[in-house]
């Protein structure tokens, strides 16, 4: 069974980097999906902010896209977001999620709060 | 961007009621429509795939529809456990993007 395990910090201070990691179990990412980030807005708008190919190569959201980096560690069998010059408007719930033509499999999401 | 109007924003429902969610694309997707269902505190579950495809293990009272531009999802009979939020998503082109979501309640 495919499973997904966001960790990272709850509270990151405005300006600087939030930096989160995806623990994926039970499947190799290299062997195939495309692995995003997804985030939820207090009041539940959606967003899809990018994600890593099983290839290595990234594809980000336009409206993220001078701020965003997604990475990963084949030998960890992780992959992580970095998002750069956070605002209180980057709170939310973070996501990751495997994608093959929909997201069949979803993290159980970290909620992360900018502030002072 | 593609922008995905969900309607309605909330919703109550009787026990066994059918009940249908609609999503309205600002251009054609092709079907490239997924419909997801989320409990409070839990982490979205992909319930519909190409826009009428039932995904494995997903009760057959759910079934979705639509083409072009206009797609619903339908539950027919609610039960207490289909309270939950739901939301529509579009693969078709990029950046993919969300329906603003559908909170269904039991009533």
């Amino acid at each position: 069974e495919i499973q997904l395990q966001e960790s990272g910090p709850g509270l990151v201070k405005p300006s600087q980097s939030l930096s989160l990691t995806c623990s994926v179990t039970g499947y190799t990412i290299t062997s195939g999906y495309d692995w995003s980030w997804i985030r939820k807005f207090p009041g539940n708008k959606m967003e899809w902010m990018g994600y890593i190919s099983y290839s290595g190569s990234t594809n980000y959201n336009p409206s993220l896209k001078s701020r965003i980096s997604i990475t990963r560690d084949t030998s960890k069998n992780q992959f992580f977001l970095q998002l750069n010059s956070v605002t209180t408007e980057d709170t939310a719930t973070y996501y990751c999620a495997g994608y093959y033509s929909h997201f069949d499999y979803w993290g159980q999401g970290v909620m992360v709060t900018v502030s002072s | 961007d593609i922008q995905m109007t969900q309607s309605p924003a909330s919703l109550s429902a009787s026990l066994g009621e059918t009940v249908s969610i609609e999503c309205l694309a600002s251009e054609g997707i092709s079907n490239d429509l997924a419909w997801y269902q989320q409990k409070s505190g839990k982490s979205p579950q992909l319930l519909i795939y190409a826009a009428s495809r039932l995904q494995d293990g997903v009760p057959s009272r759910f079934s979705g529809s639509g083409s072009g531009t206009r797609y619903s999802l339908k539950i027919s009979g609610m039960q207490p456990e289909d309270e939950a939020d739901y939301f529509c998503q579009q693969s078709y082109k990029y950046p993919w993007t969300f329906g603003g979501g559908t909170k269904l309640e039991l009533k």
